[in-house]
């Protein structure tokens, strides 16, 4: 339900965009989350009420939403960034929450 | 410590029946629902539905509703995920997660492997 490039890249340093698109019922109406997978692990809680970092996760990483889009800013990239990352928000008309189809990032 | 451990991984036949644990620990068991998540081989996250420990309430995903049921035991801060009349196509890894937000996970389990295979 919410659309994700399936894939980016960038080369150490560089600052990468994700982007995340939705409708009304999910991203326009209600915060979004952006987790962050390594290889072989759980889920990461990276961003959540669209802009707002846990803490312990660095603030190379940033959120905004603007509508019924949002995206992640990673800036500084580095080689343990490679990793997989989704956007997630509740959806009022399916009643839970959907999650894009994920971007996986490269890092060069 | 703020932790949900799953049951190991599990290999099934077609048309068995299948129930993980996630035990949660650390915190207040009842003050978090807890939500199932499926990642098919390769490919993304999956939402299939949540419950509410302190009363047992569950809403799940029309895309698992009928397939799938969750459970809460509240004595032993554990929560399940039944699966009926499995297919080759529920193999998978399954999480269960701690909800603090509309779609805000914390803490996650470290995922439990299944295969159904004949």
């Amino acid at each position: 339900v919410l659309t994700q490039p399936p894939s980016a890249s960038g080369t150490p340093g560089q600052r990468v965009t994700i982007s995340c698109s939705g409708s009304s019922s999910n991203i326009g109406g209600n915060p979004v989350t952006w987790y962050q997978q390594l290889p072989g692990t759980a889920p990461k809680l990276l961003i959540f009420s669209n802009n707002h970092r846990p803490s312990g996760v660095p603030d190379r990483f940033s959120g905004s939403q603007s509508g019924t889009s949002a995206s992640l800013a990673i800036s500084g990239l580095q080689s343990g960034d490679e990793a997989d990352y989704y956007c997630a928000a509740w959806d009022d008309s399916l009643n839970g929450v959907v999650f894009g189809g994920g971007t996986k990032l490269t890092v060069l | 410590e703020v932790q949900l451990v799953q049951s190991g991984a599990e290999v099934k036949k077609p048309g068995e029946s299948l129930t993980i644990s996630c035990k949660g620990s650390g915190y207040s068991f009842t003050s978090y629902w807890i939500s199932w998540v499926r990642q098919m081989p390769g490919k993304g996250l999956e939402w299939m539905g949540r419950i509410d420990p302190s009363d047992s309430y569950a809403n799940y995903s029309p895309s698992f509703q009928g397939h799938v049921t969750f459970s809460a035991d509240r004595s032993t801060s554990t929560a399940y995920l039944q699966c009926t009349s499995l297919k080759a196509s529920d193999s998978a890894i399954y999480y269960c997660a701690r909800q603090v937000g509309a779609s805000a996970y914390d803490y996650w389990g470290q995922g439990t492997l299944v295969t159904v295979s004949s």
